[in-house]
């Protein structure tokens, strides 16, 4: 079965830039979205479709994916950004799979 | 607004059944796909399943654990989209979330844009 692989956490000081990456075999071959879920919230798309943002996520959020690695990356990290991140990648052949989620702290 | 609201979780046995549903309002019910996505306690999200529109086929697609157990069905005339559970397992214990599942036009990616507020299985004896 396919599997993306999450770092389980990540610390950023605000104002500075965050790097969430997810990684599987030949992911860049593949559609990925990133979700956003705030403790006893429901998830938020951030981005799909690699790089693609929907309406009323802010531009500091960003999102590239190419080889094995697909990568999330918060510009001007704030505050409220402190959340868990998860990837999610598409196919014909994989269906859904989501990461393992990676813990954002701003400190 | 698009709106999606669970209901009918709660506590049930092992080997016991249990029925979601998920209301929606704010987007045509009948044209979408349809996915209910889990999450264990203190873990990371899992997709269950999904069901196409009627235009697509209407076909519902599970993942392993659950094949055989689980039913998604969707009544286009009430926007409402079920999860029927049968069998339940101590693993099955997590909060079960309705979503819409959008596709590129070219069928070539999707993605989960609305999420309900999840409602919490639990599986115990």
């Amino acid at each position: 079965s396919y599997e993306l692989t999450q770092t389980p956490s990540v610390s950023v000081s605000p104002g500075q830039t965050a790097s969430i990456s997810c990684s599987g075999d030949k992911l860049g071959n593949k559609y990925v979205s990133w979700y956003q879920q705030k403790p006893g919230q429901s998830p938020v798309l951030v981005i799909y479709e690699d790089a693609k943002r929907p309406s009323g996520i802010p531009e500091r959020f960003s999102g590239s994916n190419s080889g094995n690695t697909a990568t999330l990356t918060i510009s001007g990290t704030q505050a409220m950004d402190e959340a868990d991140y998860y990837c999610q990648a598409w196919d014909s052949d994989i269906d859904v799979v989501f990461g393992g989620g990676t813990k954002l702290t701003v400190l | 607004e698009v709106q999606l609201v669970e209901s009918g979780g709660g506590l049930v046995k092992p080997g016991g059944s249990l029925r979601l549903s998920c209301a929606v309002s704010g987007f045509t019910f009948s044209k979408a796909w349809m996915s209910w996505v889990r999450q264990a306690p203190g873990k990371g999200l899992e997709w269950v399943g999904r069901i196409k529109s009627k235009n697509d086929g209407g076909i519902a697609d599970y993942i392993a654990p659950v094949k055989g157990r689980f039913t998604i069905s969707r009544d286009d005339s009430r926007s409402t989209l079920h999860l029927q559970m049968n069998s339940l397992k101590p693993e099955d214990t997590a909060v079960y979330y309705c979503t819409t599942e959008t596709l590129a036009p070219d069928y070539g990616s999707s993605w989960f844009d609305s999420w309900g507020q999840g409602t919490l299985i639990t599986v115990s004896s």
